[in-house]
């Protein structure tokens, strides 16, 4: 169990590019979700996907915001014509849930920086 | 709407000073209750689940406990490497995800 791997670590970008973030999940686990998180403020949920499925997308999530998971396995979060606002800690969190007792292990995550 | 909000945003203490954060929650169905430690540039670290008022978990220093409206988690003579910000979350029966609060920033002074 080498727990849950986010690249790169940080990320700094001019405002329009695109970026794209990856995170490899601890492997037995079939639950992923994509937080982001700013400076003195809690985890902001975006996304979540059950295998390859992706089941929940934040209401406040912007059409540039696309995330995959191929096969079940990792799965990549891009953001489109980045803006200032998107700068962030991009949090990846990887879950075995079951019968609902389910709790959440984070990567150290992807440091966003747009200029 | 489901709430989560934390108090206090910081607390100081000194080396062997006991105190209690405080997580109170506005939820449609509570599925479990979490509580979490971050590091400054890390991800947040598991530390407890509870599932129903009235359940208590405890781990070293720490004990976390529930009630129908808020989850307490108190610092027994805390030392300064539990210095770090303290997050809670909790998960509904309506969905999914977890809503975390904004945290409490604890610094433990020796």
């Amino acid at each position: 169990d080498t727990g849950v791997s986010q690249n790169p670590r940080h990320k700094i970008t001019k405002r329009g590019q695109n970026v794209t973030f990856r995170c490899d999940p601890i492997s037995e686990h079939n639950r992923l979700y994509w937080y982001r998180q700013t400076l003195g403020q809690g985890p902001e949920f975006l996304t979540y996907f059950q295998n390859e499925a992706q089941l929940e997308k934040s209401r406040l999530l912007s059409d540039r915001f696309s995330a995959e998971r191929p096969k079940g396995s990792f799965s990549t979060l891009e953001i489109q014509r980045t803006e200032q606002g998107d700068s962030a800690m991009y949090l990846c969190a990887s879950s075995l849930g079951a019968g609902g007792h389910e709790k959440l292990f984070f990567g150290s995550g992807t440091q966003l920086s747009v200029l | 709407e489901d709430q989560v909000t934390q108090s206090p945003e910081a607390l100081r203490l000194q080396e062997g000073e006991s105190s209690s954060l405080n997580c109170s929650y506005t939820v449609s169905g509570l599925r479990g209750l979490f509580w979490y430690r971050q590091d400054p540039g890390k991800g947040p670290e598991f530390l407890f689940t509870l599932y129903s008022a009235g359940e208590e978990k405890e781990k070293e220093r720490l004990k976390a406990t529930l009630t129908k409206k808020e989850s307490f988690l108190h610092i027994t003579a805390p030392k300064p490497e539990d210095s770090a910000t303290y997050l809670c979350a909790v998960q509904t029966y309506t969905g999914n995800q977890f809503y975390f609060g904004t945290g409490t920033s604890l610094t433990v002074i020796p």
